[in-house]
């Protein structure tokens, strides 16, 4: 079964600095993974969506990196905002079909 | 595009109350997945269909509980009868093809009291 494992929990960041947030999983034979954004109280905004075959994926100030290997992988977002302050979610697709999600890491950016 | 429409937004119930969920997914969008989220167990799949299809029910609770699709732009999940464990946030998500980026509705708050 995959196990996703997102670290830290939570991170508090003043307002400009980069945000590094971690992902891993325990199976490496994976479709893709999507990086979601979550607001309280509200649905799953898709941020980014790396297939296994990438390294990486750039969007805006958002940067994901893959190493399918080690089961890992990173979201940057650069010149944090109190507006990206939100829960940052990780799914890992091990099938073609069925996403697996960490628990999230709730960001605060401190204006 | 509207994205992925549910309804209703938040529901409050007794427990042994039918509970009827609703979804309609992102027009061209062939996937449906029914998740539910709680602080416990997080994000957890509970049905999947394509082509208006079921295709995997593995992560359904019970047999209290319930999905169909009957056109591809409506689903419903249906709770009968709901207790209190059952209190969280349902999402359903749509996709072009089940490999694809999946797309979330704003989910609905179930309490059931």
């Amino acid at each position: 079964k995959q196990e996703v494992t997102q670290i830290p929990a939570a991170l508090s960041v003043p307002e400009g600095e980069n945000l590094v947030l971690n992902c891993s999983f325990t199976d490496s034979a994976i479709y893709n993974l999507q990086w979601f954004r979550q607001d309280p109280g509200k649905g799953l905004t898709s941020l980014l969506l790396i297939q296994s075959s990438q390294r990486e994926q750039t969007s805006g100030r958002l940067n994901a990196s893959l190493d399918k290997s080690s089961g890992r992988s990173t979201l940057y977002i650069a010149a944090s905002q109190p507006g990206d302050s939100a829960t940052y979610l990780c799914a890992v697709k091990a099938n073609d079909y069925k996403l697996s999600f960490g628990a999230g890491t709730t960001v605060t950016v401190r204006a | 595009d509207a994205g992925v429409i549910q309804s209703p937004r938040h529901e409050v119930t007794e427990m042994g109350q039918e509970v009827t969920l609703r979804c309609k997914p992102i027009s061209g969008h062939n996937s449906l997945f029914w998740y539910r989220q709680t602080m416990m167990r997080g994000l957890e799949l509970l049905i999947y269909f394509n082509n208006n299809v079921p295709i995997d029910d593995s992560g359904m609770p019970e047999d209290r509980f319930s999905a169909k699709m009957p056109n591809a732009s409506f689903s419903t999940l249906k709770i009968q009868p709901s207790e209190p464990r059952d209190s969280a946030v349902y999402f359903c998500a749509s996709s072009t093809g089940p490999a694809n980026e999946q797309f979330f509705g704003p989910g609905t708050r179930l309490t059931v009291l």
